[in-house]
């Protein structure tokens, strides 16, 4: 049991590209987040989905997308990367609506420049 | 004002004392409360989760809530240099789909 894998672990990319996050869960689990974690602002939702083909946005949405095809993966992707997008992003699960434990992968860390 | 408040620390104690870690919440529509440990560099890990007022315990953990006062307390007992870590109080709104965090309390415990 892997729990939730997130690739890449680190990532540098140049304003304006685009890139895609990975995140898998080998949990069957239904719930589905990704959280951005940044210095004096905590951690913070920026997309999350009940189940697949079902996603919403969170507090913080803007210049991100989703998508759910699966129940194992949930890709965030950059649109267009700008340099507030620096963060370390966190894509967590839980099992289903009664359960809120949610686990979280180890993290990708992002540097836009 | 943050929805859920912590101090941020860092809170050095020495091996063996008794730690002492609060979250002061505002929504008093809040029901579940979660302590997650964070070690540097690594994500959330899910150490205790309650629901409404009381105590809870887990080894060396207490998770208390006090509905009243708006106020979250974990309690580290014969604490270790390997808890030293950042710990995050956080509560979910009532769908369950958003975790409301603080910025959560750095720990250092020297040996």
């Amino acid at each position: 049991n892997a729990g939730v894998t997130q690739t890449p672990k680190f990532q540098v990319l140049k304003t304006g590209q685009s890139m895609t996050l990975q995140c898998a869960q080998d949990m069957n689990h239904e719930y589905m987040s990704w959280y951005r974690q940044d210095p004096g602002m905590g951690l913070r939702l920026i997309h999350y989905s009940v189940g697949a083909g079902i996603t919403d946005q969170g507090e913080v949405p803007n210049g991100y997308n989703v998508s759910r095809s699966t129940t194992e993966d949930f890709p965030l992707r950059l649109l267009s990367a700008a340099p507030s997008q620096t963060s370390v992003y966190f894509c967590a699960s839980r099992k289903s609506r009664g359960d809120y434990g949610y686990t979280f992968g180890s993290g990708t860390r992002l540097t836009v420049v | 004002q943050k929805e859920v408040e912590q101090d941020p620390g860092p809170l050095s104690v020495p091996e063996g004392a008794i730690v002492s870690l609060n979250c002061t919440y505002s929504n008093s529509a809040f029901q579940y409360f979660m302590w997650y440990r964070q070690y540097s560099r690594k994500g959330p890990e899910l150490l205790m989760y309650t629901y409404s007022s009381g105590n809870k315990e887990d080894g060396r953990f207490t998770a208390q809530v006090d509905k009243s006062s708006k106020y979250i307390s974990l309690f580290i007992r014969d604490s270790q240099p390997s808890d030293s870590a950042t710990y995050l109080c956080a509560t979910p709104n009532n769908a369950g789909n958003m975790l409301t965090f603080g910025g959560g309390t750095r720990l250092m415990v020297k040996p």
